[in-house]
């Protein structure tokens, strides 16, 4: 059974940074990219960042770029995000995410979330 | 503002089918990228439903379809069951983000 299980969520103030991390399961992490999707309360998904399964190249939507940096391990089968220089616009549950060709991703992780505030 | 749209709600009588449209650009969905569709209930992660377009994963009932045309795509759901009612999700990628785009979602109720 694939599983995908992220953890390092919790509170951290304005200006602050946290490393999230994914743990795999079941799949074999370096055939595949890996997404970090992130989704504030009561609002829609947004993607934030791909790796591809070599580790390069990495890219990531502008409302992350040059605070976050996504990274992995495949011998640990793990995928990694870390986050600075947080705002209050970053809360939001993180999903860990396996990307197949085409883009889609067909495994997600339950989420940990992420709340910024003082 | 998502790149790509959807609209906030949509509703059916159970039996009924309905639809769900997503409208892209020339630089994702017109490009020629699949277009993939994402069901997530209450509190849950989201669930992949139809991906390149028109394909369904093991698992998904045929009641779910999908279809692109253009710079469009649809997600057509029939037979509207009470479990259906659900946050639904559009999902391309972007040649000038060179990532991934997601629309901004549609929930679905049965009525």
């Amino acid at each position: 059974e694939v599983q995908l299980v992220e953890s390092g969520g919790g509170l951290v103030q304005p200006g602050g940074s946290l490393r999230l991390s994914c743990t795999t399961s079941g799949l074999i992490i370096s055939t595949y990219g890996m997404n970090w999707v992130r989704q504030a309360p009561g609002k829609g998904l947004e993607w934030i960042s791909y790796i591809s399964n070599s580790g390069s190249p990495t890219s990531y939507a502008d409302s992350v770029k040059g605070r976050f940096a996504i990274s992995r391990d495949n011998t640990k089968n793990s995928l990694y995000l870390q986050m600075n220089s947080l705002g209050a616009e970053d809360t939001a549950v993180y999903y860990c995410a396996r990307v197949r060709s085409g883009w889609h991703v067909d495994y997600w992780g339950q989420g940990t979330l992420v709340t910024v505030s003082s | 503002q998502s790149v790509l749209t959807q609209p906030p709600s949509v509703s059916g009588a159970p039996g009924q089918r309905v639809t769900i449209s997503c409208t892209g650009s020339s630089s994702n969905i017109g490009a020629g990228y699949a277009v993939h569709w994402y069901q997530q209930l209450p509190g849950t992660a989201p669930k992949l439903l139809i991906y390149g377009n028109n394909n369904r994963p093991s698992g998904v009932p045929d009641r779910f379809s999908g279809s692109k045309s253009g710079t469009s795509a649809s997600l057509a759901i029939s037979g509207l069951q009470a479990e259906d009612e659900a946050d639904y999700y559009c999902q391309s990628y972007d040649i000038n983000l060179s990532g991934s785009v997601f629309g901004g979602g549609t929930k679905l109720t049965v009525l």
